[in-house]
């Protein structure tokens, strides 16, 4: 059974701080992702990594930055928290493969909310 | 105009209901198409791949109408574990080895009642 795992469930921050959100994920899924799920918006990809040390931007990848150092961890960075960023964070996993790379397995996600 | 387009409901509906959700792309070349499911305070999960002919598993039924571009879900006999919300899911382009961007609807809330 895949599990994606992410630190916490529950964030609060200052507006200002540097915030750091976990993944890992434990079936060696060459693909990773990170998203933030707003009422009414949907999930919107923020950045992705298809392997170790490669990171792509997704459609809203501004104030935030991603690292990948090890394939089954991908955490993502917020350098300046601010209020606008406050959201529930849901990271990803996937295979490359063709016919299995359209299923992704998410995290349970983190409620981030900057004061 | 989004991408992927849903009513967000909520849909109130009895146990034993059938109920039917559609969701709209705009991206007339989107080539594969999903329904996902989140249950509350939950991650999404995929619930069952939409198929150009239409297919079944168990009581879902996903259809796809390429002209209209729109892909719908039926739920019939209608549990109450049914209640969460249900998202669209567009590929808009061609699958292939790597990454493929998923673009995701918001998503329709479906609350079964007794």
């Amino acid at each position: 059974d895949v599990k994606v795992t992410q630190s916490s469930r529950y964030l609060v921050k200052r507006t200002g701080e540097k915030v750091f959100l976990e993944c890992v994920q434990d079936m060696d899924h060459e693909n990773m992702f990170w998203y933030r799920q707003d009422p009414g918006l949907g999930l919107r990809l923020i950045y992705f990594s298809y392997d170790v040390k490669m990171k792509e931007k997704g459609d809203i990848p501004e104030g935030y930055s991603v690292s990948r150092e090890k394939k089954e961890r991908f955490s993502l960075i917020l350098e300046s928290a601010s209020t606008n960023q406050t959201s529930m964070y849901l990271c990803a996993s996937s295979f490359a493969l063709y016919e299995l790379s359209y299923e992704q397995y998410f995290g349970p996600g983190t409620r981030l909310t900057v004061t | 105009r989004k991408e992927v387009e849903q009513d967000p409901g909520p849909f109130n509906v009895p146990e034993g209901a059938t109920v039917a959700f559609n969701c709209t792309y705009s991206n007339s070349a989107s080539q594969s198409f999903f329904w996902y499911r989140q249950d509350c305070r939950k991650e999404p999960k995929l619930l069952m791949s939409v198929y150009s002919s239409g297919n079944e598993d168990g009581r879902f039924t996903a259809q796809l109408n390429r002209a209209s571009q729109y892909i719908s879900l039926l739920i019939r006999d209608s549990k109450l574990s049914d209640s969460a919300t249900y998202l669209c899911v567009v590929i808009p382009t061609a699958l292939s080895g790597g990454y493929n961007k998923l673009i995701f609807g918001a998503g329709t809330r479906l609350a079964v009642h007794p």
